[in-house]
């Protein structure tokens, strides 16, 4: 059974600072999503990754993958109150490297929260 | 504009009653999936659908029913059966195969017990 854990579940941070959001997965996949939620309301997609070494960067925002490690990373660069929400990655269970998504297991999701 | 709607938005439940949420999107997307979402948890799939006619279940396929006569249309129906209802209800959709792409997902259902 895949099983997909991030780190850290609740993340409060002052504006301004970094900080990196950990997604460990447990069977192999070379696919790999990061979605955003905001309270109440549906997920955004954010990034897909599809190969080992995968880097995506949109604005603050930068997700790496390493599929031999099994991670992947959320950094946020000098983190503003706009990002505040939950962050969830998602592993497609079957991990082709062609295709659209079949089954995807999420983690927990990260709750961020940035302070003024 | 294209995309995925549910209805309604809230839905209440009444000691065994079977429910239904609509899922309708105009993506022309071939799988769809519901997943149901509880505080401070990940999604969990449900059911998911890969073609007309056909669908799977999920992790937790119990008390729940879908079917799929429309390739627009995958309607979770919430039976008797599932003795805690309470939850965020998200359906959504995707390409397949060669597209990498997303899963795109609607704005929810909420529904609770009266």
């Amino acid at each position: 059974e895949l099983k997909v854990e991030q780190n850290p579940l609740f993340l409060s941070m002052q504006e301004g600072k970094n900080y990196t959001i950990y997604c460990n997965y447990s069977t192999t996949s070379d696919r790999l999503y990061w979605y955003r939620q905001d309270p109440g309301k549906s997920l955004e997609s954010l990034f897909v990754l599809l190969s080992n070494g995968a880097v995506k960067q949109e604005g603050r925002l930068m997700a790496s993958l390493d599929t031999k490690a099994r991670l992947s990373t959320l950094h946020i660069t000098a983190a503003v109150h706009d990002l505040s929400a939950t962050y969830f990655c998602a592993v497609d269970i079957k991990g082709r490297p062609q295709g659209g998504s079949e089954k995807l297991v999420f983690g927990k999701g990260t709750k961020l929260t940035v302070n003024p | 504009d294209g995309g995925i709607t549910q209805s309604p938005k809230y839905l209440f439940r009444k000691e065994g009653q079977n429910v239904t949420l609509s899922c309708e999107q105009n993506l022309n997307h071939d799988a769809m999936y519901w997943y149901r979402q509880d505080p401070g948890q990940g999604l969990r799939l449900i059911y998911y659908s890969q073609i007309v006619n056909d669908f799977q279940k999920g992790d937790i396929a119990e008390g729940y029913s879908v079917s799929r006569e429309k390739k627009e249309s995958f309607p979770l129906t919430v039976t008797s059966a599932q003795k805690n209802p309470t939850a965020f209800y998200l359906c959504a959709s995707s390409t397949r195969p060669v597209r990498n792409q997303p899963q795109h997902f609607g704005d929810g259902t909420r529904l609770s017990i009266l």
